[in-house]
């Protein structure tokens, strides 16, 4: 079944800075890639998604990049602000299958 | 608040009690899912439903556990015989039925076993 990697576990960054997290998939039937924005106690909070028709994604200082041949993908936060703090998860699914399945998420600080 | 609804938020019980929770999701959607949170860890997914009928179940979910959609609107998962491997944030998400559509996520019942 697919097999979602995602890197890195923690990130710290300074207001301002841009930030990026990467995941790696090994099915190459999937063609789904949403991204998911999880704050402490909340419910993950869908920010972005990419299908394989397309390489690139962006949603004002969010962006998302895909590299099929690779079996790759990226999200990519730019001028970083500190309600951007929480855990982000990406994922992975196929047409036919509807499950996600997702990565162990990434632990984002961003400091004033 | 249109969105998905679970309930309750917190359950507490004792190991060897069966519990149940429920899901109630974007009027609009017909597809429903349950995904398991533990700890640090991404959801992993339980079950889906298409209206009523489920679709798909993953080996996560022994036979302990049972979900139902009963008239393809809201659903219940219950388990049986708690164990205290339970303990998670058991999750529900709803889609509408196209191919890879956004699934939106409901605030999760966390259960505790003591």
């Amino acid at each position: 079944g697919e097999n979602v990697e995602q890197h890195p576990s923690t990130l710290s960054v300074q207001e301002g800075d841009s930030a990026v997290i990467k995941c790696t998939y090994s099915d190459s039937a999937s063609n789904y890639f949403p991204w998911y924005k999880q704050e402490l106690g909340k419910r993950p909070q869908l920010i972005i998604d990419i299908r394989s028709n397309v390489g690139e994604k962006k949603d004002q200082r969010i962006a998302v990049t895909l590299n099929k041949t690779a079996k790759h993908f990226s999200l990519h936060i730019t001028e970083t602000q500190p309600e951007d703090s929480a855990v982000y998860f990406c994922a992975a699914s196929m047409t036919g299958f509807q499950k996600l399945v997702f990565g162990t998420g990434t632990r984002l600080l961003v400091s004033p | 608040d249109t969105g998905v609804s679970q309930d309750p938020r917190h359950k507490i019980t004792k190991r060897g009690q069966n519990v149940t929770f429920r899901c109630d999701p974007i009027s609009e959607h017909n597809r429903l899912y349950w995904y398991r949170q533990t700890l640090g860890q991404g959801p992993e997914f339980l079950t889906y439903f298409q209206n009523e009928a489920q679709l798909e179940k993953s080996r996560l979910l022994s036979d302990r556990f049972s979900a139902e959609r009963p008239k393809g609107s809201f659903s219940t998962l219950e388990i049986q015989r708690t164990e205290q491997g339970d303990s998670a944030m058991y999750l529900c998400a709803s889609s509408l039925a196209d191919s890879n559509q956004p699934q939106h996520f409901g605030d999760g019942t966390r259960l505790s076993i003591l």
